[in-house]
Parts: structure tokens; C-alpha cells; sequence
């Protein structure tokens, strides 16, 4: 059973407008949820974060939602760059009680220019 | 570079094989994870070190095997191996047991079963 789901296996965006990245979990102990970016070739690599606590966070061209009651969590990249094609994961863990991160299966965003 | 070196990134074996993966984490980093990306699945948690003990135990097949030594680095053996092991297997690592501040992950070593 996928606890962490991402059900868009790809999207496309042109160069400026904004890409929304879903994510939906099952598993109500998630209480910290993080974004990885993965480009080919290489390890995927953090972007942003969110504890449970907090319904909204900002880094620069990325905002991480969150909306507990209906366990969906959502990236949000403005404007979009050809730069930022890659696949992003989600993942969450229940960091409380230390369990390991669990990850989605990814979505492939292409920037077009 | 992210501070996690994988080795040996390629691997081509044949069924029924076994290999051992290596991992060396960031420095300073005690914590050590393991994770298996099949094609179209994500990342499967497969099982977790801290600071040499062993702590949480994902999809693991009962086939494979790993260890964190007193140095820290953490070796993944995989034996009896099957067409279905091939995959990218990714070591990350962090600071503590928590995901507050994320994982490092290195690039992988990509296993190929013939």
C-alpha cells in the first residue's frame, strides 16, 4: 500500500508560468514532509520542507502547501525556468517517532522555453 | 558533489550472484539509509543505520543484507540475485535520526542482473 502518492507521472509547463506539483499521503503520524529534486544521472537532492505545524513555507521560487485535512501537499514553482526540469519526489516520514522518509514514485516536470 | 560517495556507481552481474554496494556518508553524518529505485517506482525505503545499530527495516527482501561499521561507512549485500534486483540503489545520509534536516543522498550505484 502506497502511503505517499503522486499521481501525476509528468507535467509540462513553458518557461515563466508557474508548475504545481501534487501530492497526496495516506498515513496520519506524516508530521514532516520534504521535496526532492532528481535530475538524471544523479542522487536526488533537497529542495524544501514543511513540518505539520505550519500550512504554508516559501523558498525563493518554491512554496510548499500543505492541507492536513485532506492529507495533500503541493509544490508550487513561480515562475518556472527550463532549469528546473527534473523528476520531484515527495516524501514524508513521522519524524516524531523517527521513522525513515517514505517517497512517491515522482513526477517528471518539463520547462519548455 | 554531496558529500556521500557510492561505490561502485555501475555493476553487471548474473543470477544468482551476489554483490556488496558501499556507502560512505557526509562527514559528520550518523545516520545511514539505504534506498532501492526500481523502473517506474519510486524510492523504496529498504533499511536504516544509526550509528552502527540497525533501527528501522523497510521492503527489504530477506535476500539482502547490510551493515553500518564503526567508521560509519555501511556496506548493502544483495545475494541470490534475480533479473527483478536490478535497479539504482541510492545511500543517503543525516546528522540525526530525524528528517528535520533531510537526507543527503549520493548518486547511486546502478545494479544490472543479466
Amino acid at each position: 500500500d502506497q502511503q505517499v502518492k503522486q499521481n501525476s507521472p509528468s507535467l509540462s509547463v513553458q518557461e515563466g508560468r508557474i508548475s504545481i506539483l501534487n501530492c497526496d499521503y495516506t498515513n496520519s503520524m506524516f508530521d514532516y514532509f520534504l521535496w526532492y529534486k532528481k535530475y538524471p544521472a544523479e542522487g536526488p537532492t533537497f529542495l524544501i520542507s514543511i513540518s505539520s505545524i505550519k500550512d504554508k513555507n516559501e523558498d525563493g521560487r518554491f512554496t510548499v502547501f500543505l492541507n492536513k485535512s485532506a492529507k495533500h501537499l503541493s509544490l508550487h514553482i513561480v515562475p518556472s525556468q527550463p532549469g528546473d526540469s527534473a523528476v520531484y519526489f515527495c516524501a514524508a516520514s513521522a519524524n516524531q517517532a523517527g521513522t525513515a522518509l517514505i517517497f512517491g514514485k515522482g513526477t517528471t516536470l518539463s520547462v519548455s522555453s | 558533489d554531496s558529500g556521500v560517495t557510492q561505490t561502485p556507481k555501475h555493476l553487471i552481474t548474473a543470477t544468482g550472484q551476489r554483490v556488496t554496494l558501499r556507502c560512505s556518508p557526509r562527514s559528520g553524518d550518523l545516520s545511514v539509509y539505504w534506498y532501492q529505485q526500481s523502473l517506474d517506482q519510486g524510492l523504496q525505503f529498504l533499511i536504516q543505520y544509526y550509528n552502527g545499530e540497525e533501527r528501522a527495516k523497510g521492503n527489504i527482501l530477506e535476500r539482502f543484507s547490510a551493515q553500518q561499521f564503526p567508521d560509519l561507512h555501511s556496506e548493502l549485500n544483495l545475494s541470490s540475485l534475480e533479473l527483478g534486483d536490478s535497479a539504482l540503489y541510492f545511500c543517503a545520509s543525516s546528522p540525526v535520526l530525524g528528517t528535520v534536516y533531510g537526507y543527503t543522498f549520493g548518486s547511486g550505484t546502478r545494479l544490472t542482473v543479466v
